[in-house]
Parts: C-alpha cells; sequence; structure tokens
C-alpha cells in the first residue's frame, strides 16, 4: 500500500515563527500535492510538485513555499506564520498521469493541524 | 470557472438503507472524476476514479456513475452500515488542466444510525 506519511499531526506555533511541514510517500510517485482544508472552504491546493525541483502554484499560494528536493519528500514552508493559516495541512502523492493502473489516484497523508496563534 | 457542488451538505439514515450521493460539476470538459472519504480530523482515502471515457466504477458496496453531458455524478451506497459514516467528496480534474488541478466539492457529511 502507498503510505503519505506527514512529520506532525497537531503543532502550534506563533505569529511570525518559521513552520516546516514534511511529507515523505514510500512508492515512488511523481506527484506531490500540498493543500489546506478548512470549514467552509473545502479543500485548496497550496502548491503541486511534478518531479524533483519542479513545482507549480496552486490557487492559494501567498505565503507559503515549498521544497523538493528528493523525489519521495515535499516540504511545506511558512515563512512567517499568521494566524491565518491555521487550518489542516493535507499531503498527497501521485503517479504521473497515463494509462498505468492507478495513475491519477491521488493518496493522503492523516494531516497535519496547525494551530498559529 | 470550474466549481463542484455537493448536494446536501448533510444526511443521515438508518441502517441498512441504500443511498445515493451527489455531485455536480459546472463545466463537461473533465479528464476525471474522483470520490473520496475522509473520517473526522483524518486525511482523504480514495474509493472509486471515474475516467471521462467511463460511465461507472464500482467497488464493494459503492458504484459511481458519471453523465458528463450533464455534469453529473453519483455515488451509490448499498446496505449502508454505521462504519460508512464519514464526509464524502468528490474532485474532478479538467480536460487539458495541470495534473495538479483537481477541483473538490465541499462534501456531504454521512451519518448512518444503528
Amino acid at each position: 500500500d502507498v503510505k503519505v506519511t506527514q512529520s506532525s499531526r497537531y503543532l502550534v506555533k506563533r505569529t511570525g515563527e518559521k513552520v516546516f511541514l514534511e511529507c515523505v510517500q514510500d512508492m515512488d510517485h511523481e506527484n506531490m500535492f500540498w493543500y489546506r482544508q478548512d470549514p467552509g472552504l473545502g479543500l485548496r491546493l497550496i502548491y503541486f510538485s511534478y518531479d524533483v525541483k519542479m513545482k507549480e502554484k496552486g490557487d492559494i499560494p501567498e505565503g507559503y513555499s515549498v521544497s523538493r528536493e528528493k523525489k519521495e519528500r515535499f516540504s511545506l514552508i511558512l515563512e512567517s506564520a499568521s494566524t491565518n493559516q491555521t487550518s489542516m495541512y493535507l499531503c498527497a502523492s501521485s503517479l504521473k498521469a497515463g494509462d498505468l493502473v492507478g495513475a491519477n489516484v491521488l493518496t493522503f497523508g492523516a494531516g497535519s493541524r496547525l494551530t498559529v496563534l | 470557472k470550474q466549481e463542484v457542488t455537493q448536494i446536501p451538505a448533510a444526511l443521515s439514515v438508518p441502517e441498512g438503507e441504500n443511498l445515493v450521493l451527489n455531485c455536480s460539476f459546472t463545466d463537461s470538459a473533465i479528464y476525471n472524476l474522483q470520490w473520496f472519504r475522509q473520517d473526522p480530523g483524518k486525511g482523504l482515502t480514495s474509493l472509486l476514479l471515474i475516467q471521462s471515457s467511463q460511465r461507472e466504477q464500482t467497488s464493494g458496496r459503492l458504484n459511481a456513475s458519471l453523465d458528463k453531458s450533464s455534469g453529473r455524478s453519483t455515488l451509490y451506497i448499498a446496505a449502508s452500515q454505521p462504519g460508512d459514516s464519514a464526509t464524502y467528496l468528490c474532485a474532478v480534474r479538467e480536460d487539458g488542466g495541470s495534473q495538479g488541478n483537481l477541483i473538490f466539492g465541499k462534501g456531504t457529511k454521512l451519518s448512518v444510525k444503528p
């Protein structure tokens, strides 16, 4: 089974702190994603990476950056955390789109709930 | 701009009932549609993925259908059980869109009462 592991389930940080959220997948997936989920707003894509060192902005990239130095690891960075970044953060991965069985199917991690005080 | 809507937002049914969850999308030019389940405080689990060329997919007691022309998908759950209680989300990937561009509905929260 594909496993997507998010390093922290719960974090509490202070305004202005730099925050790292780590995500590791063990199935050699090309694509990795960071979403945030908020009540009433649903899931919104922050950043997407389709290969090592490659990234695309999603719908709400402001205030975030990402790093993909190795295929299995995708990090989300909040340079200076703010209270409006309090949210559930979800990492996901998938095979590159194509005819392979399982391509396009997203596998999610358990989520990281971040509270910024 | 593509919008995905799931109605109702919440649904409560007695155990054993067959039920249908609805998902509609505004632009029929989609590449695929995926149904997910989310338990409280957890990540999403993929249930079924339907390619744009397919009409339906089945997995156990779950059956998902897709009608691209009308912009609708349904998730049918047979003989519901309390363990089916969760939030169900659908998401579409647009035709020609980036692999990262999945657009999610806000979900239907299902409660199955014993």
